[in-house]
């Protein structure tokens, strides 16, 4: 059964600081990575990494991939309050259409 | 566009009725799938779809039945509600990307069973 847990559950911290969200995950015949954010309502996708594609950056966020050790984080410079959101990881495995998710991150940014 | 589209946003229902709940995009996409989202919990599948008339089990089936007549259309029927059920239904669709993990989430409908 595929496996999904991110660390810390929750986070305070201030705009301005960096902050790290990790996810560490089990996977039969891993194919990728996702993380997605979460405000009030729907989830949105931020980024996909896979085999091919272990970094990613857009903006202020950036998330690499260690497929050896099996964990991804999440890097968020400068914080902003409309950072302020669920951060949702998700593993997909090869010859499957399903993504298992973790139990997310709840990240306050406070000014 | 308007993206993928959910009916009703709020619904409570009593122990044992039915209901459907909607779900459509006008994306064209081909993989659609249905989340239910509990507190401190993460998202988890119950069923999707890779195209018309193909549908298969997520991770938490029971209770619920879809169909998928068109590319556009996506309904979650649930069979005889339980108090179980309660939750946030989201629908998602993607487009052919690596798995159709890329995926589009509708705004969500909460369900409350008493």
């Amino acid at each position: 059964e595929d496996k999904v847990v991110q660390s810390p559950l929750s986070l305070v911290v201030h705009e301005g600081d960096t902050v790290t969200l990790n996810c560490s995950y089990e996977v039969t015949n891993f194919r990728s990575l996702l993380w997605y954010k979460q405000e009030k309502k729907a989830p949105t996708f931020l980024f996909m990494l896979t085999s091919s594609g272990i970094e990613k950056k857009s903006g202020r966020l950036s998330s690499i991939l260690d497929k050896k050790e099996l964990f991804s984080i999440l890097n968020i410079t400068a914080t902003q309050t409309g950072d302020s959101a669920v951060y949702l990881c998700a593993v997909g495995g090869a010859g499957s259409y399903q993504l298992t998710f973790g139990k997310g991150t709840k990240l306050s940014v406070i000014p | 566009n308007a993206g993928v589209t959910q009916t009703p946003k709020f619904q409570v229902l009593k122990t044992g009725q039915s209901m459907t709940l909607q779900c459509a995009q006008d994306m064209n996409h081909e993989y659609m799938s249905w989340y239910r989202q509990d507190p401190g919990m993460g998202l988890r599948l119950i069923h999707y779809s890779v195209g018309a008339g193909i549908t298969d089990q997520g991770e938490v089936p029971n209770g619920y039945n879809v169909s998928r007549s068109t590319t556009e259309d996506f309904p979650l029927r649930l069979l005889s509600a339980a108090p179980s059920q309660t939750s946030v239904y989201f629908c998602a669709s993607s487009p052919p990307s690596e798995g159709y993990y890329e995926q589009y989430f509708g705004p969500g409908t909460r369900l409350t069973v008493t």
